[in-house]
């Protein structure tokens, strides 16, 4: 169970182009999503925080304009990465609350997305 | 000085070691805590669970959380090349809307 998954897994794109990533709860209903961006070698850097049906939270420092977030059900939500950049290059990966760990503050995490800008 | 703070690594033991990964925390309103283990160019993945203090064992791996010295540990019996990845502890206090703060990972090679 707690199954997440991604879509897609790697893309290439050129610069000024929009990207998006879906984030899909397979088994289960998700209270909360999070989206996350890691560079090699490094932790996870939350961006922001989204709940169904409400507007995301969005990390200090993280342009809300440019990382467009839109949770539209208890098992999808999907990031937007808008006029992408070189330096938008990343690892980005996804992670869920499932409703029934309510309180807990598990998340379970997607496999991630390899974006790369040329 | 930052809230979570865990050695990067990296840590190469033998096939059959015990390996103890640890990470140090500075919030006491911690309650809730997690390690995750993440293979190359993967998605971390849920490994232990524990709320509050003590300990808890799910085969070979075994988790302590030791709230009075702010510190948490994981331990990895029979240590197989399977387990080479990179282990990142995590933790919440419960009263962020479900945000945790993960360690740096310490990335782990067992050789056979």
């Amino acid at each position: 169970g707690a199954v997440v998954s991604q879509h897609p897994s790697r893309v290439i794109c050129k610069s000024g182009t929009s990207v998006k990533i879906e984030c899909r709860s397979l088994d289960f209903q998700a209270t909360t999503m999070f989206w996350y961006r890691q560079f090699p070698k490094q932790s996870l850097m939350l961006m922001a925080t989204s709940n169904e049906g409400s507007k995301a939270t969005y990390e200090q420092g993280v342009e809300k304009d440019k990382f467009l977030i839109n949770h539209a059900s208890l098992t999808l939500s999907t990031l937007t990465v808008t006029s992408a950049h070189p330096e938008d290059s990343s690892f980005y990966i996804c992670s869920a609350s499932d409703l029934r760990d309510w309180g807990t503050d598990t998340q379970y995490f997607g496999p991630g997305t390899r974006l790369t800008v040329l | 000085q930052k809230e979570v703070e865990q050695d990067p690594g990296p840590l190469s033991v033998p096939e059959g070691a015990i390996v103890s990964l640890n990470c140090t925390y500075s919030n006491s309103a911690f309650q809730y805590f997690m390690w995750y283990r993440q293979y190359s160019r993967k998605g971390p993945e849920l490994l232990m669970y524990t709320y509050s203090s003590g300990n808890k064992e799910d085969g070979r791996f075994t988790a302590q959380v030791d709230k009075s010295s702010k510190y948490i540990s994981l331990f990895i019996r029979d240590s197989q090349p399977s387990d080479s990845a990179t282990y990142l502890c995590a933790m919440s206090a419960g009263s962020q809307g479900g945000k945790l703060i993960f360690g740096q990972g310490t990335e782990l090679s067992v050789k056979p």
